[in-house]
Parts: C-alpha cells; sequence; structure tokens
C-alpha cells in the first residue's frame, strides 16, 4: 500500500503487560513521528526520529515508554508494565523531508490500545 | 504557552450552511498553523495550512482566517456537505518547538442532510 500503516489496529493489554506497536512508514520517507491520542482529544507527539536517530523524545509520558528505528525504516513503539492511563490510540507519521518535517506529515490508522 | 484552544466541542450545521471552528494560541513562537480532518477509525489528514504572514487562505470550500494580533485562527467550510461530518483540529508549530506539532482537542461536526 501508499500509505502509513500500523499493527496491530487493536490491542488489549492486561495491566502489567508489556506490548509493542508497529509502524511501517510509506517508503523513502526519513522522518517518523509517534502520537498519542486519547479518547476525544487531540494527538499529543511522544517521539521523532531522523532515519534511524531518535532527535526527540521529550514527549515520551515515562521511562515505561521506548520507541526505535533501527534501520531507518520500520519502528516500534514499546510500553512496559501497561497501566490504564496507557488506553489510547497510538498514531504514527512520516514524512519525505526532514527540514519542518511535522508540516508533511502523513497519519497511519492508529492502533487502538485497551489496558485493562 | 504551548497549549492550543479550540472551540466549539462539537458543531451541528445543516447542509449548504457555513461551519465556522476556531482556535486560539499562546506562543508567539508558533509559524504554521495546520487545521487537519480525521474520520472515525482513520489517522488525521492535513486539510489546510497557513503561516502567519498572511490573513487569509482559501482551498475550495476551506478557508482559513488567521488574526496575528489576537492569536486566533478559524476555518470556516462553505456550502457543508454531509461528508464533511468528521473531526477537525487546528494545530499549532514553530521551529522552537523543534518537530512538535501541538493540536486543539479537536471539534466533531456533523452535517445534517
Amino acid at each position: 500500500g501508499a500509505g502509513v500503516s500500523q499493527s496491530p489496529r487493536y490491542k488489549v493489554a492486561k495491566r502489567g503487560q508489556d506490548v509493542a506497536l508497529r509502524c511501517d512508514p510509506i517508503s523513502g520517507h526519513v522522518s517518523l513521528f509517534w502520537y498519542q491520542q486519547a479518547l476525544g482529544q487531540g494527538p499529543e507527539f511522544l517521539t521523532y526520529f531522523q532515519n534511524e536517530a531518535q532527535l526527540d523524545k521529550s514527549g515520551l509520558p515515562s521511562d515505561r515508554f521506548f520507541a526505535e528505528r533501527p534501520e531507518g525504516s520500520v519502528s516500534t513503539l514499546k510500553i512496559q508494565r501497561t497501566q490504564q492511563e496507557d488506553s489510547a490510540v497510538y498514531l504514527c507519521a512520516s514524512s519525505l523531508v526532514v527540514d519542518r518535517p511535522q508540516e508533511t506529515q502523513y497519519f497511519g490508522p492508529g492502533t487502538r490500545l485497551l489496558v485493562l | 504557552q504551548q497549549q492550543v484552544k479550540q472551540s466549539p466541542q462539537s458543531l451541528i450545521v445543516q447542509k449548504g450552511g457555513i461551519s465556522i471552528i476556531n482556535c486560539a494560541y499562546e506562543n508567539t513562537a508558533f509559524d504554521y498553523f495546520p487545521w487537519y480532518q480525521q474520520f472515525p477509525g482513520k489517522g488525521p489528514a492535513l486539510l489546510i495550512a497557513i503561516r502567519p504572514d498572511v490573513s487569509e487562505k482559501k482551498e475550495g470550500r476551506f478557508t482559513i482566517s488567521f488574526n496575528k494580533s489576537a492569536k486566533q485562527f478559524s476555518l470556516h467550510i462553505m456550502d457543508s456537505q454531509p461528508g464533511d461530518s468528521a473531526t477537525y483540529f487546528c494545530a499549532a508549530s514553530g521551529m522552537t518547538g523543534g518537530f512538535k506539532t501541538i493540536f486543539g482537542a479537536g471539534t466533531r461536526l456533523f452535517v445534517k442532510a
């Protein structure tokens, strides 16, 4: 497909479990973002990658959240010891450029995480 | 300083009418103001965007009005259609904020046929 894809689309986890969310950006896109969107709210920035380098992780809410993009393409957002407040839609976005990439970002459909 | 405040939370408009959504920001370092449209189960998609050097930008039925002195901007949807029913987010970003985009809380628009 031509767009950003994310998997799984839905994830149910028991409190305390670890989860891994995958993002496949548009082919050739060097910039990649992760956002968290709580129910009824706008997306909130989590982290930004330029190729494999994580240039900004200031939005990660705690050290339970970890993101990686080892080969500069696919990215994984990992949440350890999930808590109920982690329940949200996790959105991935990618951009072809590195100059102001947030202005040309394309979003995936998101992964809806529910922590019971 | 980093907030973007959006209103109303929800809006019902008759088909053919004008939908108006408002946003206010605090950080004068923001220099890019996009609007995103999001349908259920989908990610946000860029609709239209403006920079503070112009007061208005129009693309088809969508217009952004920008008031730099008031630190406010708005989205106008002319001839609203049922297919426009979605959630709309205003947002802001600027180089001093790094790579972050700050989103408003969203407006759920319903266009009645």
